[in-house]
């Protein structure tokens, strides 16, 4: 595998449910970021990782739980989720989150649907 | 505050025919500047970056930009677009904020192909 994966590609779930999604990068970064895509807006940052330390949660509801366990895998687990928590979730990864001349690499993302 | 404004959210050409897409940023130093394709269900592929020096920067996919201070824009070009570069495309910025630098999307703008 290269590059930055996601799983599972889609998800639907009801509201009482608990899942978890997955990303991992292959690229040696260290920092690790969630987003958020919903039709019609602008992609929202979530949350941020730098060397497993979270940096930045961006005002995101406490049914989103990050972890990153290390620096080339990153979960988002999801509980009591309402319907319109339903988007595609994007991780990304870049060497560092400091240095401005930073790449951000996209995962193929998770199409979450919540009934 | 840091800003990406993508004024056409829809874009239509005819394949063969020459592209451009707009972008204008506000930013109050030297800007780092990024343009992503995202195909239908995937995630964001970099096409392009500006962090300094020649103000025309190759891409992948034949893809072009040119960063103009004067008037605060990094448009996207290609001269010949084929019926694969249909897509979303969104322009990024890199601000410094909260202690670390994050992108900042525009809103992206639909591309589509007719043969």
């Amino acid at each position: 595998e290269t590059g930055v994966t996601q799983t599972p590609r889609h998800l639907v779930m009801g509201m009482t449910n608990k899942k978890s999604l997955k990303c991992e990068q292959h690229l040696g970064h260290n920092a690790m970021y969630w987003y958020k895509q919903s039709a019609k807006k602008p992609l929202e940052l979530m949350f941020v990782y730098n060397f497993k330390e979270q940096t930045e949660n961006n005002s995101v509801p406490s049914r989103f739980s990050p972890e990153c366990p290390n620096s080339s895998h990153l979960f988002l687990h999801l509980h009591t989720l309402q319907p319109e928590d339903s988007a595609l979730y994007l991780c990304a990864s870049s060497q560092e989150t400091v240095g401005r001349a930073e790449t951000q690499y996209f995962g193929p993302g998770t199409r979450l649907l919540v009934l | 505050a840091q800003s990406v404004t993508q004024p056409d959210i829809h874009i239509t050409v005819s394949e063969g025919a020459s592209l451009e897409l707009r972008c204008n940023y506000s930013y109050g130093a030297t800007p780092y500047l990024f343009w992503y394709v995202q195909s239908p269900g995937q995630g964001l592929q970099l096409l392009l970056k500006y962090f300094s020096g020649d103000t025309l920067v190759q891409g992948i996919k034949g893809f072009e930009a040119e960063f103009k201070r004067s008037q605060s824009s990094f448009n996207l070009r290609k001269p010949s677009v084929h019926w694969s570069d249909a897509a979303e495309y969104f322009c990024a910025v890199v601000a410094f904020s909260g202690g670390y630098n994050k992108l900042i999307f525009g809103a992206g703008t639909r591309l589509a192909v007719h043969p």
